[in-house]
């Protein structure tokens, strides 16, 4: 199984400036036919489903504000917010579906400094 | 509007089966080339993919499950269908049905609807 590891654990930001969640994979997840790495990010709220945010790397799912942007190909990756706002507050997961079965990181949680 | 909705008993005893429906509106099942799959989050704790389904029949399977776990759709109800057979106290979980952003992923999938989830708890 691939295993996706999330750094930090959690992380406090205060409004207004950046966030920065990193997502390490076991191996790559670019699939070299079509230049495509295969990385998800999600968001998920108190009691609420995840919600998908970021699709190959770096996608914005449709009616995803510009703030939250993907980065990175291969074993690396990024989520960044910026211009943090007080709905950010969350726990944030990667997701690789490079492979069966797909993996998901430990999750991050972020909180308002 | 797609909609999922997970249903099922939220207390089962060790040794018993789990057994979890999801309901399906705004889209049709048979009618859609995207995998339907379910998702389990202990409380607490990170997402653990449990497997997919097509209406097709063609399952795919977290192999930590596949022994013990059973997907299976209706598309005359536009349900699909989760059994988790000899429960422990670590199957304790949010239980999420979801279905897929793209087609012909043959099971490696991202989800981009998502039930609201269904808390399962194990105890006698």
């Amino acid at each position: 199984d691939i295993v996706m590891t999330q750094s930090p654990d959690s992380l406090a930001v205060s409004l207004g400036e950046r966030a920065t969640i990193n997502c390490k994979s076991s191996q790559s997840l670019l699939y070299s036919s079509n230049n495509r790495d295969y990385l998800a990010w999600y968001q998920q709220k108190p009691g609420q489903p995840p919600k998908l945010l970021i699709y190959s790397a770096s996608t914005r799912e449709s009616g995803v504000p510009d703030r939250f942007s993907g980065s990175g190909s291969g074993t690396d990756f990024t989520l960044t917010i910026s211009n943090l706002q007080a709905e950010d507050v969350a726990v944030y997961h990667c997701q690789q579906y490079f492979s069966i079965p797909v993996t998901f990181g430990q999750g991050t949680r972020l909180e308002i400094k | 509007q797609l909609q999922l909705q997970e249903s099922g008993p939220g207390l089962v005893k060790p040794s018993e089966t789990l057994s979890l429906t999801c309901s399906v509106s705004g889209d049709s099942i048979s009618s859609s080339n995207h995998n339907w799959g379910w998702i389990r989050q202990p409380p607490g704790k990170g997402l653990e993919w449990i497997g997919s389904i097509h209406y097709s029949g063609s399952t795919y399977y977290n192999p930590s499950f596949r022994s013990r776990v059973t997907i299976s759709v209706d598309t005359s109800k536009n349900q699909l269908y989760l059994k988790l057979p000899s429960v422990t106290a670590a199957d304790m979980a949010i239980y999420y049905c979801a279905r897929e952003r793209e087609v012909h992923t043959y099971g490696r999938s991202h989800f981009a609807y998502w039930g609201q989830g269904a808390l399962v708890a194990v105890s006698s």
